[in-house]
């Protein structure tokens, strides 16, 4: 079946450095491919989409492109603030069955300090 | 904010009795979902729904069910808690298409004792 692969940390950042948190995916077909985030004591937020093989999603400095070749929509943030502490997940679409159905990575905790 | 609720925030229960957890959204949305988040395992599926009364196995269904009689209202139940059943749950609901996200409630913390 479809599944995620991603990093899954913790990581401790310093504010101001640069970020990547590697993500890889199995799937049939073409999914969408996604970044939510989870910031302490809330639910998950859309960080960033993209669609296609070639697309880059981004939002809030954060940027993610969709890798068909390498199978891989890695997050990358050049200068990470403090604000930017949560967990942060991986997912694709799974259309199997004919319903949409997300697919999660294990989520990575990332903690940057002043 | 999609306008997703879930009730209640907290919940402590112990061993043997059902339970159940609402989550209410007010945007229409045809698809709504309940996962499980745990240290290790990240988000998984457990039940969702395509629309009134109609809802199918996620990845982890066992010891759940779930009910939707109306479209904003989608109940997951616990029919006899287990220990292992302590968990965060999330709602979530979303317009259904593969390009379109899936909105999240704030969760609720259940500790079965």
């Amino acid at each position: 079946g479809n599944s995620v692969t991603q990093m899954e940390g913790p990581v401790t950042l310093s504010e101001e450095a640069f970020l990547t948190i590697n993500c890889t995916y199995t799937a049939t077909g073409y999914p969408s491919l996604f970044w939510y985030v989870q910031y302490p004591g809330e639910g998950l937020q859309l960080l960033l989409k993209a669609t296609k093989a070639d697309d880059k999603g981004s939002n809030k400095g954060f940027e993610a492109t969709y890798r068909k070749e390498t199978t891989s929509f890695h997050l990358e943030k050049g200068s990470v603030q403090v604000s930017d502490s949560a967990v942060y997940f991986c997912a694709l679409s799974d259309l199997q069955g004919g319903s949409e159905k997300l697919v999660f990575g294990k989520g990575m905790k990332l903690t940057v300090n002043p | 904010d999609a306008g997703i609720t879930q009730s209640p925030r907290h919940k402590v229960t112990e061993t043997g009795t059902p339970v159940t957890l609402r989550c209410h959204q007010t945007e229409n949305h045809r698809y709504m979902y309940w996962y499980r988040q745990d240290p290790g395992h990240g988000l998984r599926l457990i039940h969702y729904s395509y629309g009134v009364k109609d809802t199918d196995k996620g990845e982890v269904s066992d010891g759940y069910s779930v009910s939707r009689s109306k479209t904003e209202d989608f109940l997951l139940t616990l029919e006899s808690a287990t220990s292992s059943q302590t968990s965060v749950y999330f709602c979530a609901a979303s317009s259904g298409t593969i390009y379109n996200e899936q909105f999240f409630g704030p969760g609720t913390r259940l500790t079965v004792l």
